[in-house]
């Protein structure tokens, strides 16, 4: 079975702070696929990264980081210097390859609020 | 960038009130689903769509249905609404193939409010 656990609720941070939003997740499968979703205020999902289960090279995208450790299950999200703009509810999630996208499991998400 | 669509993106009815919920993409992807979030919280599958013809419920039981007569549009009707049905529901699609990774892309969501 697989499972994806966001064990921080909520986050409080200052602006420029920098923050980690934790993943960890469960699967038996070999190839998997792991995504990280922002949802602000206006409700859209919007994606915002996929690694796949083979290729555990960090991503950076301007102020966005990413961590993928097989070791660990974890795929952790860090915003350096964060902004007022970044607060939203952030989603992991997981789907395996031979499943489709039709058994993709998100986390219960973790709440951010950057504060001016 | 995704290209999905819903409408309307604000719906105040009444109860017993008939609905639908618009969804169209315009990507060609195959795969669509809806899901229904609490103001964020946990997502719920309630369906989804392998192909035209193609529909199935999702592992959250609704009272709602689903259609799927093109590959770009997958619409949800509520027949008789209640208060129960308030939340936000969101349409999403899926490509098929190794280069799509089931990354699944959201529209913007339709927030329905049943008084």
């Amino acid at each position: 079975a697989q499972k994806v656990t966001q064990a921080q609720t909520e986050i409080s941070v200052v602006e420029k702070e920098d923050v980690t939003l934790d993943c960890v997740y469960e699967t038996r499968d070999t190839t998997y696929y792991l995504f990280w979703y922002k949802q602000p205020p206006s409700g859209e999902l919007v994606f915002l990264i996929r690694r796949n289960s083979f290729d555990e090279q960090n991503e950076i995208s301007g102020r966005y980081s990413w961590n993928f450790q097989k070791s660990t299950s974890s795929f952790n999200f860090t915003i350096t210097a964060s902004q007022v703009v970044d607060s939203a509810v952030y989603f992991c999630a997981l789907s395996e390859a031979r499943t489709g996208g039709f058994k993709t499991i998100f986390g219960a998400g973790t709440r951010l609020f950057v504060k001016a | 960038e995704a290209d999905i669509y819903q409408t309307p993106r604000y719906l105040v009815i009444g109860t017993g009130k008939k609905i639908t919920l618009e969804c169209s993409q315009t990507m060609g992807h195959d795969k669509m689903y809806w899901y229904q979030q609490d103001p964020g919280m946990e997502l719920h599958l309630i369906h989804y769509s392998y192909g035209v013809n193609s529909t199935e419920k999702g592992d959250l039981s609704s009272e709602s249905t689903v259609s799927r007569i093109r590959t770009e549009h997958f619409p949800l009707t509520l027949e008789s609404a209640r208060p129960s049905h308030t939340s936000q529901y969101l349409c999403a699609s899926s490509g098929t193939g190794v280069s799509s990774g089931n990354t699944i892309y959201f529209g913007e969501g339709s927030w329905l409010t049943v008084v």
